[in-house]
């Protein structure tokens, strides 16, 4: 019964390869984001998806693509992938607009991405 | 100036202590304030929203001064349980963007 889950947990590749992280949450929730969280911990927007829809795509190499076939559903997807793309990623998802907890934010237990 | 600046810590402080955490933020259109906990190697966690009136939960008390531009949380008699790093989030209610502070980072100690 986890609210928002992401697969793999750790993901470990070499430079140059393609890969996919992906993420589903049974909150029920309109909005989905991607966060990458550097070695210095500090957490970074990349993208956000409101029903379906690209809300929020931050400055980030066009390498990084997500996708979302349903609003359960948020994956990401890097090509060419270089050691600099490195981190953890997270997951989240937040309510609809208009309810008090709108911007609440619920993360899944990320996914480790080394690249070697 | 950063959109949201906490004291980068860490904060060792004895087990039972009263701990308190200061954030700042620079737009002043911010409409919703939250406070959220990450352990080592783990996800954020909501912790408190903060609301324009202060609010408590159990050793928690979150403080907002819309004026000053700032929000505090204060924990009371500590645990070694709280030991994590304690983010600062501010959102302007125009988007579905929040804003992170670096966060700070707490040492209980027993």
């Amino acid at each position: 019964d986890t609210a928002v889950s992401q697969t793999p947990k750790y993901l470990v590749t070499q430079m140059g390869n393609d890969k996919s992280i992906k993420c589903e949450q049974n909150l029920g929730h309109d909005t989905m984001y991607w966060y990458k969280q550097d070695s210095k911990k500090f957490l970074k927007i990349m993208f956000s998806y409101n029903n379906k829809e690209l809300i929020i795509n931050e400055t980030v190499p066009n390498r990084f693509s997500p996708k979302s076939p349903d609003k359960a559903h948020l994956n990401l997807h890097i090509n060419s992938l270089e050691l600099g793309d490195s981190a953890v990623y997270f997951c989240a998802s937040s309510p609809h607009r208009g309810t008090g907890a709108s911007y609440e934010q619920y993360f899944g237990p990320g996914t480790r991405l080394t690249v070697t | 100036r950063k959109e949201v600046e906490q004291d980068p810590g860490p904060f060792n402080v004895p087990e039972g202590a009263t701990v308190a955490f200061n954030c700042t933020y620079s737009n002043s259109a911010s409409q919703s304030f939250f406070w959220y906990r990450q352990d080592c190697r783990k996800e954020p966690k909501l912790l408190m929203s903060v609301y324009s009136s202060g609010n408590e939960d159990g050793r928690f008390t979150a403080q907002l001064n819309r004026a000053s531009q700032y929000i505090s949380l204060l924990i009371r008699d500590s645990k070694l349980s709280d030991s994590a790093t304690y983010l600062c989030v501010v959102n302007l209610d125009s988007n579905y963007q929040l804003i992170w502070g670096a966060g700070t980072k707490l040492i209980i100690k027993p």
